[in-house]
């Protein structure tokens, strides 16, 4: 089976930086993205991280350790209009080599003046 | 450049009818996958399309099936709707069968049964 665990609501004031962990149980793994969705929006496509390390893309950052199924998006000088949830998302191979997504459950992110 | 496309956007049906949602993927995009994100939830993984055939499938019944067209847009078919089929249907497309890392998705068909 895959499982991933990330926390259900996180709150943060404007400018200040913000870190949404995201652990993972997966049979197989390529690399965990990031997506923003706002309310009634569609996800948007964030960051992605196949190999160990940061990966920095304006004020995101994100972050991954594949020896400990971990990764984290990292959001700095945080703006009212970031406020959305958050999801991160393993990227899994199967048996034919395709490959598809499998999303945690999110996280909800405020951002308070 | 045109992204996602979903019709309709909204969409009440009835418990044991059928519905038939539609997608057309972003130029230069030939992968279409279908995801259902039930209210507070993720996108759950339904099934993906690569040259006209179902290339992998998350989790679902066979209620649920699909179509590509040459031209790389696809449907969405669900049967038998259930009142739990009630959900956002999104559409995602990305080039190649293996670039699924970043997906570029559609604004979703809001399904309502009742």
């Amino acid at each position: 089976g895959q499982s991933l665990e990330q926390p259900s609501e996180v709150t943060a004031v404007e400018g200040a930086i913000v870190q949404i962990n995201c652990t993972y149980q997966t049979s197989g793994f390529y690399g965990l993205s990031w997506y923003q969705q706002h309310d009634g929006g569609a996800p948007t496509f964030l960051s992605y991280n196949a190999l160990d390390g940061l990966e920095e893309t304006g004020r995101f950052s994100s972050f991954l350790s594949r020896s400990d199924s971990y990764g984290y998006l990292l959001l700095q000088e945080l703006q009212m209009k970031d406020s959305a949830s958050y999801f991160c998302a393993v990227r899994t191979p199967d048996q034919t080599g395709a490959n598809n997504l499998f999303f945690g459950t999110g996280t909800r992110l405020t951002v308070i003046p | 450049d045109a992204g996602v496309t979903q019709s309709p956007t909204h969409l009440i049906k009835t418990r044991g009818q059928q519905v038939t949602l539609r997608c057309s993927p972003k130029s230069g995009h030939d992968t279409v996958s279908w995801y259902q994100q039930a209210l507070g939830q993720g996108p759950q993984f339904i099934f993906q399309y690569y040259e006209e055939e179902e290339r992998q499938r998350g989790n679902f019944p066979d209620r649920f099936s699909g179509h590509q067209f040459p031209n790389y847009s696809s449907e969405l078919n669900v049967n038998a709707l259930l009142l739990g089929d009630s959900a956002l249907y999104l559409c995602a497309s990305s080039a190649g069968l293996a670039g699924g890392a970043e997906q570029y998705f559609g604004p979703g068909t809001r399904l309502t049964v009742t």
